[in-house]
């Protein structure tokens, strides 16, 4: 089945960095793009970033775009993002979902999604 | 990019029919078929309902229904029962991006 795990969040101070990785099983990896989307405590969700299936082509939401960087490794089916200068407003849960169809990128149609790892910033 | 617009909340008796709203500009909702509608329990991650405005994934019931007319897509949840109570977000493509509603606390009195 499809089952995607991310992993790397963490209490960090303003300004950090922090690296949080998705692993996916249970699909093709290579075929489908998958996305960040980050939720707030108590808030509602913002998408945050898309790297293309292929690795070709990537997508952020301006509230982080020159900030994070979203990358993937199709020979390890992993999904990263790279969070730089973070600020309390970046404090959320961060999910990696997964577009429900093959070879396609900025399509909101998220199919499955992970449990979520949760970024603290806080001095 | 300013969220799209829904509703906080709504509300309605078991049985009954409820909408909730999500309304944007013609460079998002009005301007494509990209809607998509999401429900969420607390403490649980969001489940797809309803894509590309009124696409039903496999193994959604039937009493959810989405449309769109002009820059406002909506959900319709008819039949309503107490498991319906949830939070539902509606998001869209606007070309270069995606943007999710504010969401929406359903609530079965």
């Amino acid at each position: 089945q499809v089952q995607l795990v991310e992993s790397g969040g963490g209490v960090v101070q303003p300004g950090t960095s922090l690296k949080l990785s998705c692993s996916a099983s249970g699909f093709a990896f290579s075929r489908y793009s998958l996305h960040w989307v980050r939720q707030a405590p108590g808030k509602g969700l913002e998408w945050v970033a898309v790297m293309s299936y292929d690795g070709s082509g990537t997508y952020y939401a301006d509230s982080v775009r020159g900030r994070f960087f979203v990358s993937r490794d199709n020979s390890k089916n992993t999904l990263y993002l790279q969070l730089n200068n973070l600020t309390n407003d970046d404090m959320a849960l961060y999910y990696c979902v997964r577009v429900h169809r093959e070879r396609k990128v900025l399509l909101p149609n998220f199919d499955y999604w992970g449990q979520g790892t949760l970024v603290t910033v806080s001095s | 990019q300013s969220a799209l617009t829904q509703p906080p909340s709504a509300s309605g008796f078991p049985g009954q029919s409820v909408t909730i709203s999500c309304t944007g500009s013609s460079s998002d909702v009005g301007g494509y078929n990209y809607v998509s509608w999401y429900q969420q329990f607390p403490g649980r991650a969001p489940k797809l309902i309803i894509y590309e405005v009124n696409q039903r994934p496999s193994g959604v019931p039937g009493r959810f229904f989405g449309s769109k007319s002009g820059n406002t897509a909506t959900l319709t949840v008819s039949a309503l029962q107490a498991e319906d109570e949830a939070d539902y977000f509606c998001n869209s493509y606007t070309g270069k991006s995606l943007l999710f509603g504010g969401g929406t606390k359903l609530t079965v009195l």
